[in-house]
């Protein structure tokens, strides 16, 4: 079946730091890729997302580019500040079903 | 603000009582999910509604039930709680299609003792 697997976190890095999360992902087809975001005590919020291969998501400064070949859509950030720290959520959606899909999250800690 | 609304925020209940949980959008959508979220387990859809008058089971349905109210409203009932029912609880609604994204609401995080 469709699945999306993230790398395990917490991942903590010193505020100006480059960030890479990792997510791959198993589809039958051709899916579209999401990158949520969730600070504490809330809801999850759409940060980017890229509906076709070699598509390019970006937002705030976070980048993920939708790769086919590897089945991946890394999410990255040239440099984190504090304000940063969430846990991010990478989802796949398939056009036959109204569902998403999502990824277990990977904690982000950005300390000053 | 418009966006997805659920009540309660908290909830404590005794195995075997049952309660509701609440949820209104305001943007028209026409999709409405509701999703569990457990530590290392990201989030499971328990239920959703694809259109007003339409329910179906999501990955883990056991001990729960939805109504579709109105297109507005999309409820989630636990009958009988169980402890491994504890968990945080999210709805969310969306356009025809996830590719407009979700909206979601700030969840509700229940106990069952």
């Amino acid at each position: 079946g469709n699945s999306v697997t993230q790398m395990e976190g917490p991942v903590t890095l010193s505020e100006e730091a480059f960030l890479t999360i990792n997510c791959t992902y198993t589809a039958t087809g051709y899916p579209s890729l999401f990158w949520y975001v969730q600070y504490p005590g809330e809801g999850l919020q759409l940060l980017l997302k890229a509906t076709k291969a070699d598509d390019k998501g970006s937002n705030k400064g976070f980048e993920a580019t939708y790769r086919k070949e590897t089945t991946s859509f890394h999410l990255e950030k040239g440099s984190v500040q504090v304000s940063d720290s969430a846990v991010y959520f990478c989802a796949l959606g398939m056009d036959s079903s109204y569902k998403l899909i999502f990824g277990s999250g990977t904690r982000l800690l950005v300390r000053p | 603000n418009a966006g997805v609304t659920q009540t309660p925020k908290f909830q404590v209940l005794k195995t075997g009582q049952s309660m509701t949980l609440q949820c209104a959008q305001d943007m028209n959508h026409n999709s409405m999910y509701w999703y569990r979220q457990d530590p290392g387990m990201g989030l499971r859809l328990i239920y959703y509604s694809a259109s007003e008058g339409t329910t179906d089971k999501g990955e883990v349905p056991n001990g729960y039930n939805v109504s579709r109210l109105n297109k507005r409203e999309f409820s989630l009932r636990l009958e009988s709680a169980a402890p491994s029912q504890t968990s945080v609880y999210f709805c969310a609604s969306s356009r025809v299609s996830f590719n407009y994204g979700y909206t979601f609401g700030s969840g509700t995080r229940l106990t069952v003792v």
